[in-house]
């Protein structure tokens, strides 16, 4: 199993631009999540999905959109890119609610300059 | 609203030595999750540990252990014998019962505890 995998790893933006960050898990979870994290703090909520077809936001969605038309598949779009979107982004998966922990994929760093 | 505190930003240690990290955490709910992450250089976030409100009993793994009370809202992790492998980020992060909307578990973290284990 790949576990949860992020592309891209690395990705400079300008002012205004917009992009797709991929993620894709492989075990077969119904639970998936977007989290960014900035330097010297912990990770935020940006999106979860709790199933195909089905998202909400998170604490911090301005500026992003979600979808999930597979239940592999949970991509995260930026609109209009702005600096304060400068961060790490996450993508997490779990089995099933509450006690299950979180398996996260390797992150991509993006810069909006 | 559910809270984690790490209050250590940054701990340096000797390889060989032991060092706690602290989390404090605040919720209301009875029944919640607790959870220790490891950020080491390379970036990725590694799952290390899980217990549930219910379960206070002290946990080792190795050279890893983690000590639990609910008396005073904590759940430390130890260390044994650090090594220079131990250096990372580590996270403490709560989960609550109450679900998110349709299910899921909603994580909180911690700011997180930049252990340096050197020579």
């Amino acid at each position: 199993n790949a576990g949860v995998t992020q592309t891209p790893k690395f990705r400079i933006l300008k002012i205004g631009q917009s992009m797709t960050l991929q993620c894709t898990q492989d075990m077969n979870h119904n639970y998936m999540y977007w989290y960014r994290q900035d330097p010297g703090m912990g990770l935020k909520l940006i999106y979860y999905s709790v199933g195909a077809g089905i998202t909400d936001k998170g604490e911090v969605p301005n500026g992003y959109n979600v979808s999930r038309s597979t239940t592999e598949d949970f991509p995260l779009r930026l609109e209009l890119a702005a600096p304060s979107q400068t961060s790490v982004y996450f993508c997490a998966s779990s089995y099933i609610a509450g006690a299950n922990e979180q398996y996260f994929g390797p992150g991509t760093r993006l810069t909006v300059t | 609203a559910q809270k984690v505190t790490q209050a250590q930003t940054e701990i340096s240690v000797v390889e060989k030595e032991d060092v706690t990290l602290d989390c404090v955490y605040e919720t209301r709910d009875t029944t919640y999750y607790l959870f220790w992450y490891k950020q080491p250089p390379s970036g990725e976030l590694v799952f290390l540990i899980r217990r549930n409100s219910f379960d206070e009993q002290n946990e080792i793994s190795g050279r890893y252990s983690w000590n639990f009370q609910k008396s005073t809202s904590s759940f430390n992790f130890t260390i044994t014998a650090s090594q220079v492998v131990d250096s990372a980020v580590y996270f403490c992060a709560l989960s609550e019962a109450t679900k998110l909307t349709g299910g899921g578990n909603k994580l909180t973290f911690g700011t997180g505890t930049q252990l340096k284990v050197e020579l």
